[in-house]
């Protein structure tokens, strides 16, 4: 069975301060896929970023930045400067790869409220 | 290009009476999923479709509820006989995939109230 764990429930930083938000998943299978998506006030889930198992490599986009560590099962997300427009609620998943299965388990999501 | 869209936003339905939500994807998507999210939960996943056919429904959370995807693109989740445990937001989501992996794009959801 497939889990993921968002141990930090809110936080809240001040505009400019840089956070991260912790995901550490639980997976039988080799290979699998890892996603990050941002659910803002008004409700709509958006999709930020997928990672599949065999890619390690960081990844930084803008002021997003990934960093994926199978040793530790892991699969943070780096804000850098945050801003206002960063509030919101951001959930991790995970994905196993095999025909018929496509769907995603969440975990239960961490508040990121960014304090101007 | 269009989005995910779902219809009703928002549904109150007295207890026992029964509620249809709809589902049209993005445009060509070969995979549809429904996922139901309680207040401050993440989403959980209720069941999917490629095409019209329907892979797994092993999250629907009793026979009270039933999807369909008759002619592989629209879709409609189906409540019978609504209970109070029923109250969320219900997320529909598509995907171009077939395969795993493939990123999943999510309408603005349908919150189901049951008084």
């Amino acid at each position: 069975a497939q889990k993921v764990t968002q141990a930090q429930t809110e936080i809240s930083v001040v505009e400019k301060e840089d956070v991260t938000l912790d995901c550490v998943y639980e997976t039988r299978d080799t290979t699998y896929y890892l996603f990050w998506y941002k659910q803002p006030p008004s409700g709509e889930l958006v999709f930020l970023i997928r990672r599949n198992s065999f890619d390690e490599q960081n990844e930084i986009s803008g002021r997003y930045s990934w960093n994926f560590q199978k040793s530790t099962s892991s699969f943070n997300f780096t804000i850098t400067a945050s801003q206002v427009v960063d509030s919101a609620v951001y959930f991790c998943a995970l994905s196993e790869a095999y025909f018929g299965n496509e769907k995603l388990t969440f975990g239960t999501g961490t508040r990121l409220t960014i304090i101007p | 290009g269009a989005g995910v869209s779902q219809s009703p936003r928002y549904k109150v339905a007295k207890r026992g009476q029964d509620v249809a939500l709809r589902c049209d994807p993005i445009s060509g998507h070969v995979s549809l999923f429904w996922y139901q999210q309680a207040l401050g939960q993440g989403p959980e996943f209720l069941t999917y479709f490629q095409n019209e056919a329907q892979l797994d429904k092993s999250g629907l959370p009793s026979d009270r509820f039933f999807a369909e995807r008759p002619e592989g693109s629209v879709s409609t989740l189906k409540i019978q006989r609504t209970q109070q445990e029923d109250s969320a937001v219900y997320l529909c989501a598509s995907s171009a995939g077939g395969l795993a992996g493939y990123e999943q794009y999510f309408g603005p959801g349908t919150r189901l109230t049951v008084t």
